[in-house]
């Protein structure tokens, strides 16, 4: 079964960076996901296409702050010098034949 | 500039239907694959179902199927979700939103989301 797991939350400072991490269910490891950023109160907002490689492909708009990386099974955000628009939920999100998943989602915060 | 504008939500009785419309733009929906997702009150996100470009295949998540259809109206670059025996953990934002490509794949465009309030 395609599953998605997030931590549940993650903290860093202003300027600071955070890595998210999203790792992909037993035998779906070449699986690509793609990230998206939730501000409160706001709807989704596509962030990257990440692949198995670590190549990625940003959204529209997408500060340089924002990159991804692979390793694995697992799938990582990084989120550097960040900033206090940066806290949000992510979520991670993944596709097969006839489904998509998204992870639980993380919920960073920018102290 | 693509756009997803969706209306059609309010609020119904369970066992009660409602049809969601997701007007686009900027783009020819008819020639990307195109979902819906769903975000409970405090909670993450969920999807729904996707139909994908020209053969129009679609498919459902469990919680559902045999309730809810989606379609599209080429003529008007429109989507809509059918929602029929509505139940009160169907409450909920929608979000309409648009893939990459005509084939099942991640999400590059969202709507801003509409509220179904399903309670009597």
């Amino acid at each position: 079964q395609l599953v998605l797991t997030q931590s549940p939350s993650a903290s860093a400072s202003l300027g600071a960076s955070v890595k998210l991490t999203c790792t992909l269910s037993s035998g779906h490891s070449a699986y690509a996901v793609a990230w998206h950023q939730q501000q409160p109160e706001k709807g989704p907002r596509y962030l990257m296409k990440l692949n198995n490689d670590g190549s990625h492909t940003k959204g529209d708009g997408i500060p340089d702050r924002f990159s991804g990386s692979s390793s694995g099974a697992e799938r990582y955000l990084t989120i550097s010098s960040l900033q206090s628009e940066d806290e949000a939920d992510y979520y991670c999100q993944t596709w097969g034949t006839g489904t998509i998943v998204f992870g639980g989602g993380t919920k960073v915060t920018v102290l | 500039e693509v756009q997803l504008l969706e209306s059609g939500g309010g609020w119904v009785q369970p066992g009660g239907s409602l049809r969601l419309s997701c007007a686009a733009s900027g783009f020819t929906a008819s020639t990307y694959a195109m979902s819906w997702v769903r975000q409970a009150p405090g909670e993450g996100l969920e999807w729904l179902s996707s139909i994908s470009a020209s053969w129009g295949s679609s498919d459902y998540a469990n919680s559902v199927k045999g309730r809810f259809t989606m379609s599209r109206d080429y003529s008007k670059n429109t989507l809509y979700l059918q929602m029929n025996s509505l139940r009160a953990e169907d409450t909920a934002v929608y979000y309409c939103a648009k893939g990459p490509s005509g084939g099942w794949s991640y999400i590059d465009y969202w709507g801003q989301g509409i509220l179904v309030t399903v309670s009597s």
